[in-house]
């Protein structure tokens, strides 16, 4: 157990829909990430937040957004959902940029 | 931009015998390097890290890995697998000058056979 959390474990949804994937760090943790694995994609960097500010932007679309809450956890809301945003979204956290992330159990979305 | 590069997308090992997984990555200065593992279904689990130092490093599990600057290479390594050892490894690379946000690499699914 990482001390990570994520909610909720699987999420089906229909296309267009929006739903909102949410991420517990590591007590202390300040830098939460969010990750997305697909087959055809692998495993890319979405967004970094440090202390509730947007730190660095990945292969993010725009359909997506995240925020990071003065209690230190983080929201990922995807809208407009399509088929291939089926995936494993993930969500790391670690004390401060410069050290290792430790990753959440994922959420598991599935657009049908 | 920092890349990474796993040239084996599957490797299939004995019980008893050791592993080497190969990583490669690209990047001008100094990356932070980490070995992470998923078993089906799970999150990612952190085996170890480079940041500095000693080149050779130790993990969890038994793994070690080293840090060949001259190769670009940081491949991990297993003297004697055992069953649970069945699953997907990934090299990810991290620098300061990126904001330490993590590439990784395809992966490489590890079979263990009795």
């Amino acid at each position: 157990d990482s001390g990570v959390t994520q909610t909720p474990k699987h999420l089906i949804t229909a296309t267009g829909q929006r739903v909102t994937l949410r991420c517990s760090p590591r007590s202390g943790d300040l830098s939460v990430y969010w990750y997305q694995q697909s087959l055809d994609q692998g495993l890319q960097f979405l967004i970094q937040y440090y202390n509730g500010e947007e730190r660095a932007k990945g292969n993010i679309l725009e359909r997506f957004s995240a925020q990071q809450f003065p209690d230190l956890h983080s929201e990922l809301n995807l809208s407009s959902l399509e088929l291939g945003d089926s995936a494993l979204y993930f969500c790391a956290s670690s004390v401060a940029g410069y050290n290792e992330q430790f990753f959440g159990p994922g959420t598991r979305l599935t657009v049908l | 931009a920092q890349s990474v590069t796993q040239p084996d997308i599957h490797i299939t090992v004995s019980e008893g015998a050791s592993l080497e997984l190969r990583c490669n990555y690209s990047y001008g200065a100094t990356p932070y390097l980490f070995w992470y593992v998923q078993s089906p279904g799970q999150g990612l689990q952190l085996l170890l890290k480079y940041f500095s130092g000693d080149t050779l490093v130790q993990g969890i599990k038994g793994f070690e890995a080293e840090f060949k600057r001259s190769q670009s290479s940081f491949n991990l390594r297993k003297p004697s697998v055992h069953w649970s050892d069945a699953a997907e490894y990934f090299c990810a690379v991290g620098a300061r000058s990126n904001d330490y946000k993590l590439s990784f690499g395809a992966g490489t699914t590890v079979t263990v056979r009795a």
